[in-house]
């Protein structure tokens, strides 16, 4: 069974400073790996995702992430922060699945972002 | 473009009391469809897939049951609400594609507060 990790329950980071957010999971083929981004009291939205080819993703809002296969590890990483990237961010895991079953995802626990002035 | 709607955003029952809460789904057609619950300071529990009208799959034994009476409808219910059915409710869509996993796009939640 697949699985994520999120080792980090609260970052802080400066506005300006960098960030990267790590996510590590379990899964015994190519996993297929999103992340997620959810203001409070907000649903979830797709920041970026990794199914195949380049393992450097980029994504919306200047996020980029990662996947590195020999350390199980898709982290996702900003240059330089701005306030209103406060949230809560979701790493989560696929697989493929047949025509006509659901694709489902396991999701980590969340990391959330405080970003002070 | 597609767009997900959930309603209502928020509620407050006693508990016992039943409970229904709808999402649609705009601009696709025979979607697969979920429901999670998201406990407070802790990830995303799926509850209910479907992969069409009526077929319904549930993930975990509990107290709410779903429904799909139409191909871009699901329905979240319960009989009599439990104190630890509090949480935010989240309904996901996908798209039906074998031999891959699809994204998944959520809805802005419905937070349900149980009294």
């Amino acid at each position: 069974a697949q699985s994520v990790t999120q080792p980090d329950i609260h970052i802080t980071v400066s506005e300006g400073a960098s960030l990267e957010l790590r996510c590590n999971y379990s899964y015994g083929a190519t996993p297929y790996l999103f992340w997620y981004v959810q203001s409070p009291g907000q649903g979830l939205q797709l920041l970026l995702k990794y199914f195949s080819g380049d393992t450097l993703v980029q994504g919306i809002k200047g996020f980029e992430a990662e996947f590195k296969r020999s350390q199980s590890s898709f982290n996702l990483r900003k240059p330089s922060v701005h306030w209103s990237d406060a949230a809560e961010y979701f790493c989560a895991v696929g697989a493929p699945v047949n025509t006509g079953t659901a694709s489902k995802l396991t999701f980590g626990t969340g990391t959330r972002l405080q970003v002070t002035l | 473009s597609q767009t997900i709607h959930q309603w209502p955003a928020t509620l407050v029952q006693p508990v016992g009391s039943p409970l229904s809460l709808e999402c649609t789904v705009e601009g696709t057609s025979n979607p697969n469809l979920y429901w999670y619950r998201q406990a407070a300071g802790r990830g995303l529990q799926l509850l209910f897939y479907s992969i069409g009208i009526d077929q319904i799959s549930s993930e975990v034994p509990q107290n709410l049951s779903a429904s799909r009476p139409q191909d871009r409808q699901f329905i979240l219910s319960s009989k009599k609400l439990l104190l630890s059915d509090s949480g935010f409710y989240l309904c996901a869509w996908s798209v039906q594609r074998g031999g891959s996993t699809d994204t998944q796009y959520f809805g802005p939640g419905t937070r349900l507060t149980v009294l």
